[in-house]
């Protein structure tokens, strides 16, 4: 079965870089999550979108801003990043607002030096 | 707001050892429960879940009864392996439904 892919698997960018991190969701899934996983920490919520528009805001810094695209894939861009931006971003997708499909995808891996 | 507490870790046991970690959750209402696992390296996997009270949840040999009345969610296995060594999470939607909230995290190791 297709799963939620994103790219690139691993990042590496220097600090007061830019970022691009994508997310392709399950097809037909139109709601989209972003978390930010840091060294040995739980994940956070970052932000959501369902059907394009934003459905909820979380611990996302101003730096970062988000997008759902009209084929429901979606962008996390980062920018003038900090040391402290390293973690792994998980995106995860559902049908639905509802929680009770919530399938992540394997992450992307950003290291910032 | 909605909130998940479960036990430290590392939980570190024998290969065919019997497994808890707790869960306690605070929430209005009824909400979902789930447990995921992260293996070294990968992403997160949903587990099991349970959507109302005294649903029981399984998958791999692992149960989770939602028990409203202690507000728990402790995860179980009789008989670990080498291959369960993971961090779990426990975790339950946010006061919006568009996020999931998730414990600390428990990272199992069992050795042979």
């Amino acid at each position: 079965a297709a799963g939620v892919i994103q790219s690139p698997r691993h990042l590496i960018k220097e600090k007061r870089e830019t970022a691009t991190l994508k997310c392709y969701p399950i097809p037909r899934h139109d709601t989209v999550y972003w978390y930010q996983q840091g060294p040995g920490q739980d994940p956070q919520f970052l932000i959501s979108f369902y059907e394009k528009m934003q459905s909820d805001k979380g611990s996302i810094p101003d730096r970062f801003s988000a997008q759902q695209f009209s084929d429901y894939h979606s962008e996390l861009n980062m920018s003038s990043l900090e040391l402290g931006d390293s973690a792994l971003y998980f995106c995860a997708s559902s049908l639905g607002v509802s929680p009770y499909g919530y399938t992540f995808g394997s992450g992307t891996r950003l290291t910032v030096v | 707001g909605n909130s998940v507490t479960q036990m430290e870790g590392p939980v570190t046991l024998s290969e065919e050892a019997f497994l808890t970690i707790n869960c306690t959750y605070t929430a209005t209402g009824y909400p979902s429960l789930f447990w995921y696992v992260q293996y070294p390296g990968e992403g997160l996997q949903l587990l099991l879940k349970a959507t109302k009270a005294d649903d029981k949840g399984s998958n791999k040999g692992f149960e989770a009864t939602y028990r409203k009345e202690t507000t728990s969610f402790h995860l179980e296995k009789g008989s670990v392996q080498v291959s369960d060594s993971a961090v779990y999470f426990c975790a339950l939607p946010g006061d919006s439904s568009y996020k999931l909230i998730f414990g600390s995290g428990t990272r199992l190791l069992v050795r042979p």
